[in-house]
């Protein structure tokens, strides 16, 4: 079985801060995929990044970065210098290399506010 | 490109009640799935498609039905609608079945 934790349901910020969102998995599998996505206020949802189990390289993009730790099972989103358009939920999911397409797992997801 | 679209938005049923929610997209996904999002439960998986022709099961498939005739359209059968199928139903493809998803703007679904 496998399993996607965020135990963060909801955050609370101010602007310019920043933070961190955490992400756990359990897999069975060697290989697999992690994504993040956020879902604003308006309700889409939104690919954030994707990130294979072979590359564990932290990734930035903007205020927005990613550290993989496949010794802790772990695949956190920082944002830095947070701003009220980051205000959303945002879900961390796994999908295993083996197996059927139907073995995708999002977390809960962990909302975040940003008070200006 | 439209991406994904999703028909209708907003939906009210009785208990009892069948219809059907509609998914297209137009970038030629294979593979495209239904989700439903419930507060404190995360995306869970109805159904998915990996062609034209070719369905299965997802985690939380009782009560659902689907075909996938065209590779564009992924529709979603209500049997017979019950409260618990209150919820908030994504459609979602990607253009092989580990990539990122294109997710549809959501049907919130009320069943009374």
């Amino acid at each position: 079985a496998q399993k996607v934790t965020q135990a963060q349901t909801e955050i609370s910020v101010v602007e310019k801060e920043d933070v961190t969102l955490d992400c756990v998995y359990e897999t069975r599998d060697t290989t697999y995929y992690l994504f993040w996505y956020k879902q604003p206020p308006s309700g889409e949802l939104v690919f954030l990044i994707r990130r294979n189990s072979f590359d564990e390289q932290n990734e930035i993009s903007g205020r927005y970065s990613w550290n993989f730790q496949k010794s802790t099972s772990s695949f956190n989103f920082t944002i830095t210098a947070s701003q009220v358009v980051d205000s959303a939920v945002y879900f961390c999911a796994l999908i295993p290399n083996s197996g059927g397409y139907q073995k995708v797992t999002f977390g809960i997801g962990t909302k975040l506010q940003v008070i200006p | 490109n439209a991406g994904v679209t999703q028909t209708p938005k907003f939906q009210v049923l009785k208990t009892g009640q069948s219809m059907t929610l509609q998914c297209a997209q137009d970038m030629n996904h294979e593979y495209m799935s239904w989700y439903r999002q419930d507060p404190g439960m995360g995306l869970r998986l109805i159904h998915y498609s990996v062609g034209a022709g070719i369905t299965d099961q997802g985690e939380v498939p009782n009560g659902y039905n689907v075909s996938r005739s065209t590779t564009e359209d992924f529709p979603l059968r209500l049997l017979s609608a019950a409260p618990s199928q209150t919820s908030v139903y994504f459609c979602a493809s990607s253009y092989l079945p580990r990539d990122e998803q294109f997710f549809g703007p959501g049907t919130r679904l009320t069943v009374l």
